[in-house]
């Protein structure tokens, strides 16, 4: 099994909320990703930080404010979402070759 | 054209099958490629590499075909445990890893 845990596993948030997705990697691995991911629906590329940086923001919405405080931790902020953001929502690392996914955060935006 | 086209499915095929899948890319310098697999609700797991010699895990035989721009997956052997959604992946980017290009995936079940 991949070595990339996320929390919470559900999460139900009022439009109003602020809410934080986590995410943490122990493969070493220095590139990390967010993705969103719809019913029936590939992953739609979000964000990617390399070495603790961010280098592709895939104009995202600000209402999303991810954060990479070290090498094993992505967080992704959520403030003011809309019921249209509800959805699967995946961190992914990689190391030279290949992403490895975690369990994902289902949310559901009420 | 999509940059990465699968058949979407679903294909249905009895247990013990051998069930092939296709997916075609649009840009000649890709550098990558992968086959990941999808359970319901689940994240995706990645199940081969593609390389240009061709590859082969137990049952599964993944293919590519640089002149005709495709990768193929051979599923020998039908699981039920095989049932899922195919996703074919792409990497554009030589030596960076950071930009996949998605398929939309192909549905597999396999019946008893």
């Amino acid at each position: 099994d991949t070595e990339v845990t996320q929390t919470p596993k559900h999460l139900v948030m009022g439009m109003t909320n602020k809410k934080s997705l986590k995410c943490e990697q122990h493969m070493g691995h220095r590139a990390m990703y967010w993705y969103k991911q719809k019913a029936k629906k590939p992953p739609e590329l979000m964000f990617v930080y390399s070495y603790e940086k961010l280098s592709i923001n895939e104009s995202v919405p600000s209402r999303f404010s991810p954060e990479c405080p070290n090498s094993s931790l992505l967080n992704l902020h959520l403030h003011a979402l809309q019921p249209e953001d509800s959805a699967l929502y995946l961190c992914a690392t990689s190391g030279a070759d290949t992403q490895y996914f975690g369990p994902g955060t289902r949310l559901t935006v009420l | 054209r999509k940059e990465v086209e699968q058949d979407p499915g679903p294909f249905n095929v009895p247990e013990g099958a051998t069930v092939a899948f296709n997916c075609t890319y649009s840009n000649s310098a890709s550098q990558s490629f992968f086959w990941y697999r999808q359970d319901c609700r689940k994240e995706p797991k990645l199940l081969m590499s593609v390389y240009s010699s061709g590859n082969e895990d137990g049952r599964f035989t993944a293919q590519l075909n640089r002149a005709s721009q495709y990768i193929s997956l051979l599923i020998r052997d039908s699981k039920l445990s095989d049932s899922a959604t195919y996703l074919c992946v792409v990497n554009m980017d030589a030596g960076n890893n950071r930009k996949l290009i998605w398929g939309l995936g192909t549905s597999l079940a396999v019946n008893p």
